[in-house]
C-alpha cells in the first residue's frame, strides 16, 4: 500500500464551524506533513510531526489546529476560519524526517476547503 | 535570491520530442532533491528523486543532478500530450539549516506536449 488518504475531498464551512481534515497512511511512515496550496503557487508547509510530535510549525494561526492520535493517522483541527483559508489542504508523509535520503514526501489527494 | 529558482514557462514541445526542465537552489548542504508533477486540480505525484551527482533514469524520464552548480534537471524523452502538467522541483534543506526537514518548492513550470 503506498497511498496517502484524505477525507472529506471536498468541505465547505462558515467562519464559525469547526471542522476537521483527516489523513491516513499505512506505509509505516514516521513523518507527516500538512500543506497549504493555493492556486497556481506551490505547497505551503505548515506543520510536521515526526514520530507523533510536532516537529516544525511554520507560524500558522492557532485556527488551525494539528493532532497526530498514532503513527498512521494525522487530523487538521479548523476553527473561526477566514475565507483567504480557502485552499487545497494536503498532507503528505514521508519514512523519516530527515536532511538526506529515505525522506522521500508522498502527498495524499488533497482537500478542496472553501470557507464562506 | 529565491531558495529554489525555476523558470515558470510555459514549456511548448511538440509530441516525442525531449523536454528539459530546470531548476536552481541556494542552500549548498542540501542533499536531497525531487521533482514533483501536478495537474491541474490534483495534488502533487513525486516521480523522481536523486540524492547524489549525475544521472538517474527512470522510463522516459532522467534526473540529473550538479551539486558544484546547484543546478538539478529533469529530462522527458518522447514526451506525450498526458506529460502535460506543471512540474515542481523540490530540495530538502540541509543538515544544521533553518530549512532541514522541510522540502522547498520551486514555483513550477508549466510544461505544454502539443500533438
Amino acid at each position: 500500500d503506498t497511498e496517502v488518504t484524505q477525507t472529506p475531498k471536498h468541505l465547505v464551512m462558515g467562519m464559525t464551524n469547526k471542522k476537521s481534515l483527516k489523513c491516513e497512511q499505512h506505509m509505516g511512515h514516521r513523518a507527516m506533513y500538512w500543506y497549504k496550496q493555493k492556486a497556481k503557487k506551490p505547497p505551503e508547509l505548515m506543520f510536521v510531526y515526526s514520530y507523533e510530535k510536532l516537529s516544525i510549525n511554520e507560524s500558522v494561526p492557532s485556527r488551525f489546529s494539528p493532532e497526530c492520535p498514532n503513527s498512521s493517522l494525522l487530523n487538521l483541527h479548523l476553527h473561526a476560519l477566514q475565507p483567504e483559508d480557502s485552499a487545497l489542504y494536503l498532507c503528505a508523509s514521508s519514512p523519516q524526517l530527515l536532511a538526506g535520503g529515505n525522506n522521500e514526501q508522498f502527498f495524499g489527494p488533497g482537500t478542496r476547503l472553501t470557507v464562506l | 535570491q529565491k531558495e529554489v529558482e525555476q523558470n515558470s514557462g510555459p514549456l511548448s514541445v511538440p509530441e516525442g520530442a525531449i523536454a528539459s526542465l530546470n531548476c536552481t537552489y541556494s542552500d549548498r548542504g542540501s542533499q536531497s532533491f525531487f521533482w514533483y508533477r501536478q495537474y491541474s486540480g490534483k495534488s502533487p505525484e513525486l516521480i523522481m528523486f536523486i540524492y547524489s551527482n549525475g544521472d538517474k533514469e527512470d522510463g522516459r524520464f532522467t534526473a540529473q543532478l550538479n551539486k558544484a552548480s546547484q543546478y538539478v534537471s529533469l529530462l522527458i524523452r518522447d514526451s506525450q500530450p498526458s506529460d502535460s502538467a506543471t512540474y515542481l522541483c523540490a530540495v530538502n534543506g540541509g543538515p544544521g539549516s533553518s530549512n532541514t526537514g522541510k522540502l522547498i518548492f520551486g514555483q513550477g513550470t508549466t510544461l505544454q506536449v502539443k500533438p
